[in-house]
């Protein structure tokens, strides 16, 4: 069981925006920034979201992120066939000696 | 542009340890931290620990006493030893980099990723 929360999957039909949740607690999102990656079938992970709000250069701006207390989102818009793809959410707990933990991951249906 | 390139045995039987090895390419090798990640079948992604140049490591708190990360530093290579593999450790492998001084979920290079089957 992952300890950040995300639904399992999650669908749109082309153009629509779609959101992707991700819950956290005091110790992990509450306290450090979120992380996004997007896994193509096949492809290793890719990083989409960085620091909760930060697009890496050549992530389109159709992709946004944001974070409030122990949640984050992201959101896709102008949804794309492309689009279609796992998306994990990350970021740093600091319980324990301090370790990275993810969310159990989000399967994106373009309709 | 840095490119991340892993190897290591595929195949493993119970009990044996599982070695493998990320090789950087194309960017420095100090001043971050080199991590690995799993995802085992039909399972989410899973952090196993990362490493920095100094050798100081950080690692997931339910793997931690199987997990050994170490490093060279003249190859720009960094390496994962987990002993005692069962199925459960069955998953596939990627190395990746956190462009920070460690503490943050930040991953912006990935290796291609090892398959790694304990049967």
């Amino acid at each position: 069981q992952s300890v950040l929360t995300q639904p399992p999957s999650a669908s749109g039909t082309p153009g629509q925006r779609v959101t992707i949740s991700c819950s956290g607690t005091s110790s992990n999102i509450g306290n450090n920034y979120v992380y996004w990656y997007q896994r193509l079938p096949g492809m290793a992970p890719k990083l989409l979201i960085y620091k909760s709000y930060q697009r890496p250069s050549g992530v389109p701006e159709r992709f946004s992120g944001s974070q409030s207390g122990a949640s984050a989102s992201l959101a896709i818009s102008g949804l794309r066939s492309e689009d279609e793809a796992e998306y994990y959410c990350a970021a740093w707990d600091d319980s324990l000696t301090g370790h990275v933990v993810f969310g159990g991951g989000t399967k994106l249906t373009v309709l | 542009q840095v490119q991340l390139q892993q190897w290591g045995a595929g195949l493993l039987k119970p009990s044996e340890t599982l070695s493998l090895t990320c090789a950087v390419y194309g960017g420095s090798f100090s001043g971050y931290y080199w991590s690995w990640i799993r995802q085992p079948p039909g399972k989410g992604l899973e952090w196993i620990g990362e490493i920095n140049h100094s050798g100081r490591t950080n690692y997931n708190p339910s793997l931690k006493s199987r997990v050994t990360l170490s490093m060279d530093t003249s190859k720009n290579q960094f390496s994962l030893n987990l002993r005692s593999v069962t199925a459960a450790d069955t998953a596939l492998y990627y190395c990746a980099r956190n462009p920070t001084r460690g503490a943050s979920g930040w991953l912006d290079y990935w290796g291609q990723g090892n398959l790694v089957i304990v049967s």
